[in-house]
């Protein structure tokens, strides 16, 4: 499975967009981008995924760049509950979900 | 709608002995996926079922470590010997189906401590 680098941790403000990055420049042509986050003590909870377009549901939007290789997940207008470590996985045909190290967000008031 | 169960939420056991671990997928969901996740760590494969078969075993750490689903719904993750180097807390999730595109959901995790 490809591999991805993100950013250790980030801050943002409640009320404002959180646009996470993440880098997968090894990513092949069948493999998906997949968004999890994982708040405190509980187990992961998908977001988003997509494969080579742009994606939006009720949780947020995934911008995936036109050579694959990186990609953006945007909380519109992030709440303290949003806090948590937000894991970008790029996933095989097999669909096992391989974890970095995430990204640690922490949403202030 | 039930969610993803696992029991029991927390086993404390000693070393050496022998544990059971239980998983309630999604009613309707053929793939099963067990992952374990250590502290401040994200987590880890283990093994994933489609229908009753394990598909892909290849995370399993090491002989003392096998998992069932028999009828194609429930599965157990077993882990005899235990040492302390298997406490972790032991995530499992289900999939409507294997392969890409579907999303997996997860259980609350069983924290499996040795003592």
């Amino acid at each position: 499975d490809a591999k991805t680098t993100q950013p250790t941790s980030m801050d943002c403000a409640e009320g404002r967009a959180a646009n996470l990055p993440c880098n997968h420049s090894t990513i092949s042509g069948n493999e998906y981008v997949y968004w999890y986050r994982q708040i405190h003590s509980q187990g992961p909870q998908y977001i988003i995924h997509g494969l080579k377009n742009n994606e939006t549901n009720e949780m947020a939007s995934l911008i995936i760049t036109e050579d694959r290789k990186s990609s953006t997940l945007i909380l519109p207008h992030a709440t303290l509950r949003d806090t948590a470590v937000y894991y970008c996985i790029v996933a095989n045909a097999g669909n096992m979900l391989t974890f970095g190290g995430g990204t640690r967000l922490m949403v202030k008031p | 709608g039930a969610g993803v169960s696992q029991t029991p939420s927390n086993k404390v056991t000693e070393k050496g002995k022998y544990v059971e671990l239980r998983c309630d997928p999604i009613s309707g969901h053929t793939a099963l996926y067990w992952y374990r996740q250590s502290l401040g760590q994200g987590p880890e494969f283990l093994i994933y079922f489609q229908g009753t078969g394990a598909a892909d075993d290849s995370g399993l750490p090491n002989d003392r470590f096998f998992a069932v689903r028999p009828e194609g719904s429930v599965s157990t993750l077993k882990i005899q010997r235990t040492e302390r180097g298997d406490s972790a807390v032991y995530l499992c999730a289900s999939s409507p189906l294997a392969g890409g595109g579907n999303e997996q959901f997860f259980g609350p995790g069983t924290r499996l401590t040795v003592l």
